[in-house]
């Protein structure tokens, strides 16, 4: 257990719609990551905050976006969703700094339909 | 840019085989290397890491060198076990950013 965490563990929605992912950093943990895994294009970075700024942006589309509150929590938002979107969401954490190792959540399967 | 190239999968050994996957990687500067592994149903879990030049990661038997020269961060594992099942991963972080870069993954299945 990375003591990350991530709800929901499934989601199915229809193409069109708007879905909410949030995780949990660890306990301590000022960043939360964002990544998106599919078959075709592997592991990609979406989006990074830390400490409720946002640090780094990766190849997040317009339709999604994303926020991290007071309590650390992160939300990653997806709307006019596409049945491309179908893919396995993960969050991690780290402490914080430049050089630092994360700790993925379980993550959310997302499939659109 | 940054990027890591990983061999292609999957890789099928037979339990207490040798294992090697291949790790090559493009980065400016000294960038830190790391594996991680995912099991199946589950998220990515750290499996070791090495953050400058001739450094050596190790955890669970596994070993990987940063060698500078080749740019290479090879994972190996001298005998293997079923419960090795998983895919595995290469990152890394360039020093001047805090963004991984990742492999696109090699699935290993040991037999018994």
């Amino acid at each position: 257990d990375s003591g990350v965490t991530q709800t929901p563990k499934h989601l199915i929605t229809a193409t069109g719609q708007r879905v909410t992912l949030r995780c949990s950093p660890r306990s301590g943990d000022l960043s939360v990551y964002w990544y998106q895994q599919s078959l075709d294009q592997g592991l990609q970075f979406l989006i990074q905050y830390y400490n409720g700024e946002e640090r780094a942006k990766g190849n997040i589309l317009e339709r999604f976006s994303a926020q991290q509150f007071p309590d650390l929590h992160s939300e990653l938002n997806l709307s006019s969703l596409e049945l491309g979107d179908s893919a396995l969401y993960f969050c991690a954490s780290a402490s914080g700094g430049a050089v630092d190792t994360q700790y993925f959540g379980p993550g959310t399967r997302l499939t659109v339909l | 840019g940054n990027s890591v190239t990983q061999m292609e999968g999957p890789v099928t050994l037979s339990e207490e085989a040798f294992l090697t996957i291949n790790c090559t990687y493009t980065a400016t500067g000294y960038p830190s290397l790391f594996w991680y592994v995912q099991y199946p149903g589950e998220g990515l879990q750290l499996l070791l890491k090495a953050t400058k030049a001739d450094d050596k990661g190790s955890n669970k038997g596994f070993e990987a060198t940063y060698r500078k020269e080749t740019t290479s961060f090879h994972l190996e594992k001298g005998s293997v076990q079923v419960s090795d099942s998983a895919v595995y991963f290469c990152a890394l972080i360039p020093w001047t950013g805090n963004q991984f870069y990742f492999g696109t993954g090699t699935s290993l299945t040991v037999i018994p």
